[in-house]
């Protein structure tokens, strides 16, 4: 099936600085990918759809400009946390769907800001 | 945009004995509904997808069903052990539309 890699699987930051989380797709060209937020003891909550070339397209209540992301390839998107702070700790995963298989997700960030 | 429910938010069973969760959806047009098994710290994982063209599908000791006028499916777990312990998510979308709804999530308990 597709293969979904993500990096890094665990950061720890300090309160004001920015996270940059790669989702790579290895073997499927993804014009589309997709970024989730789970909090603890919670479901997955779509926080984006990246677009290969193009803007991303955020859900209602994501600020844009506090979750940067970057679609520059057809393999590659990146989700950039700027000016971290302790709420936006949790567990970022990436996604691609693709007609054979569905949706496969990338391994996840846990992130925490302190 | 769609609307997915999960009941029951926790599920404990006896090891052997089978756990079945309850989804229900609420855009009519949603046709692909996909299962998955997520454990602590993990990715989730797909275990079983059913899109809306069947009623019913099985692998192994698992099974989903299917009822489109009611707009529910459901998720069968026969002869549970205890590595399927585990939060299980139900999610529904409209197939090739790329989003895809999750519900809140099942905590499974096989108690050995």
């Amino acid at each position: 099936g597709a293969v979904v890699s993500q990096h890094p699987s665990r950061v720890i930051c300090k309160s004001g600085t920015s996270v940059k989380i790669e989702c790579r797709s290895l073997d499927f060209q993804a014009t589309t990918m997709f970024w989730y937020r789970q909090f603890p003891k919670q479901s997955l909550m779509l926080m984006a759809t990246s677009n290969e070339g193009s803007k991303a397209t955020y859900e209602q209540g994501v600020e844009k400009d506090k979750f940067l992301i970057n679609h520059a390839s057809l393999t590659l998107s990146t989700l950039t946390v700027t000016s971290a702070h302790p709420e936006d700790s949790s567990f970022y995963i990436c996604s691609i769907s693709t007609a054979n298989y569905g949706y496969t997700f990338g391994s996840g960030t846990r992130l925490t800001v302190v | 945009g769609e609307n997915v429910e999960q009941h029951p938010s926790t599920l404990s069973v006896q090891e052997g004995d089978s756990a079945v969760i309850k989804c229900t959806y609420s855009d009519s047009a949603s046709n692909y509904f996909p299962w998955y098994k997520q454990e602590l710290g993990k990715r989730p994982q797909l275990i079983i997808d059913i899109r809306s063209n069947v009623g019913e599908k099985k692998d192994q000791r698992i099974a989903v069903t299917l009822n489109k006028t009611a707009k529910h499916f459901s998720l069968h777990i026969t002869e549970t052990q205890p590595e399927d312990s585990a939060v299980y998510f139900c999610a529904a979308s409209i197939y090739g539309n790329n989003r895809l709804a999750f519900g809140k999530g099942n905590q499974v308990v096989v108690i050995p």
